[in-house]
């Protein structure tokens, strides 16, 4: 059970904006950079944001990430059909012992 | 651009032990940090652990010592050797690289699948 806690499921229409949040503790993303990351169906997950906001060349400025205090948030704006996956959030825990992945969340563009 | 390639059996015995193969392509193994990470059907990611090119390792302590991760940089190589295992350890099992210690993993393999059964 992960000590990231994400929303199951979000859903918006296409060119819509949504939202993530990822919920941790001091001892994790309160003391820790934040990565993201996206899973399409049936393939391996793929850097979106790392230390908190930053974007990995390629990385369309449609995806945006922001950390305060305890909690992280993803934020994907003009959504499009290519977006349905799921994101995962990613910190480091308990005075760097662990790494953790968030719960999941799937995305549906409706 | 660097590629990584997971390698190994798709089905091992209970109480046996799992041996699985990363192969980087198109880059150096060096000065960076190789991590494993498993997600089991239907489920979320789960940090195995990493090694760094010098051998350095850190690994995830839900594990209990099960899981030991070697690097072979001269063959562009690092491995994970995990020891009995029971069907909870069936999962695609990813590698995947990182530049800096706190693991923006940048680069994934494809994943293998992995059942664990008799």
């Amino acid at each position: 059970q992960s000590v990231l806690t994400q929303p199951p499921s979000v859903s918006a229409a296409p060119g819509q904006k949504v939202t993530i949040s990822c919920s941790g503790s001091s001892s994790n993303i309160g003391n820790n950079y934040v990565s993201w990351y996206q899973q399409l169906p049936g393939t391996a997950p793929k850097l979106l944001i790392y230390e908190n906001n930053k974007r990995p060349s390629g990385i369309p400025d449609r995806f945006t990430g922001s950390k305060s205090g305890t909690s992280a948030t993803l934020g994907i704006t003009g959504l499009q059909t290519g977006d349905e996956a799921d994101y995962y959030c990613g910190s480091w825990a308990g005075s760097l012992t662990t790494y953790v992945f968030g719960t999941g969340t799937k995305v549906t563009v409706l | 651009q660097v590629q990584l390639q997971e390698s190994g059996p798709g089905l091992v015995k209970p109480s046996e032990t799992l041996f699985l193969t990363c192969t980087v392509s198109g880059g150096s193994i060096s000065n960076k940090y190789w991590s494993w990470i498993r997600q089991p059907p239907g489920k979320g990611l789960d940090w195995i652990g990493y090694i760094y090119f010098s051998g350095s390792t850190n690994y995830n302590p839900s594990l209990k010592s099960r899981a030991t991760i070697s690097v072979d940089a001269s063959r562009n190589q690092f491995s994970l050797r995990l020891s009995s295992v029971t069907a909870a350890d069936t999962a695609v099992y990813y590698c995947a690289r990182s530049s800096s210690w706190y693991l923006n993993l940048d680069s994934w393999g494809q994943g293998t699948p992995v059942t664990v059964s008799s």
